[in-house]
């Protein structure tokens, strides 16, 4: 069946660290991509996302490539800042007869000032 | 354009007990995904219904079922209430069809058996 995984946490960077949280996923057909994000006390925001290999998702400064040859979809910021605290999931869903999404377990980030 | 809403947003039950847990889907979609998310994992995918018929189930007992209503609202039931099924309760809607279908969560319910 469907899986991702992306690294461990939880993260610690400074404020205006890089940010790299890697995922690869194991899928059959070709799903969509996703990183969601949880604030503490809330629900799923959809943060990026890509339908197909090459793909780039960008969304507030943060960044993810759909590599096929690879099964990664890595999230990258250049400059972290305290507000980017919280838990990214991966994600995919799969493009069969119905779109459930499957889940990492995901990573905690905490940015320091 | 509303989002996705859930109802309650806490609860605490006793073991043995049932539940009912509540959402109302995003305008325009028509389709209703439920997800269980325990403490410090990621979301579980329970089932999901698509024009008030199950289309699909995720490794969960009969016990969690669910319900959609003609104006696509949802509702998730858990009978026999165990421990193990306090967690987050993540309701998603989405439309059913096309590449670049995305699920929109609600905010959950937090429910806590005792």
């Amino acid at each position: 069946g469907d899986s991702v995984t992306q690294m461990e946490g939880p993260v610690t960077l400074s404020e205006e660290a890089f940010l790299t949280i890697n995922c690869t996923y194991t899928a059959t057909g070709y799903p969509s991509l996703f990183w969601y994000v949880q604030y503490p006390g809330e629900g799923l925001q959809l943060l990026l996302k890509a339908t197909k290999a090459d793909d780039k998702g960008s969304n507030k400064g943060f960044e993810a490539t759909y590599r096929k040859e690879t099964t990664s979809f890595h999230l990258e910021k250049g400059s972290v800042q305290v507000s980017d605290s919280a838990v990214y999931f991966c994600a995919l869903s799969d493009q069969g007869g119905y779109q459930k999404v499957t889940f990492g377990t995901g990573t905690k980030l905490q940015v320091i000032p | 354009e509303t989002g996705v809403t859930q109802s309650p947003t806490h609860l605490i039950k006793t073991r043995g007990q049932q539940v009912t847990l509540r959402c109302s889907s995003q305008s325009g979609h028509n389709t209703v995904s439920w997800y269980q998310q325990a403490l410090g994992q990621g979301p579980q995918f329970i089932f999901q219904y698509y024009r008030e018929e199950e289309n699909g189930r995720g490794n969960f007992p009969p016990r969690f079922s669910g319900l959609q209503f003609p104006n696509y609202s949802s509702e998730l039931n858990v009978n026999a209430l165990e421990l193990d099924d306090s967690a987050l309760y993540l309701c998603a809607s989405s439309l059913a069809r096309g590449m670049n279908t995305e699920a929109f969560f609600g905010q959950g319910t937090r429910l806590t058996v005792v």
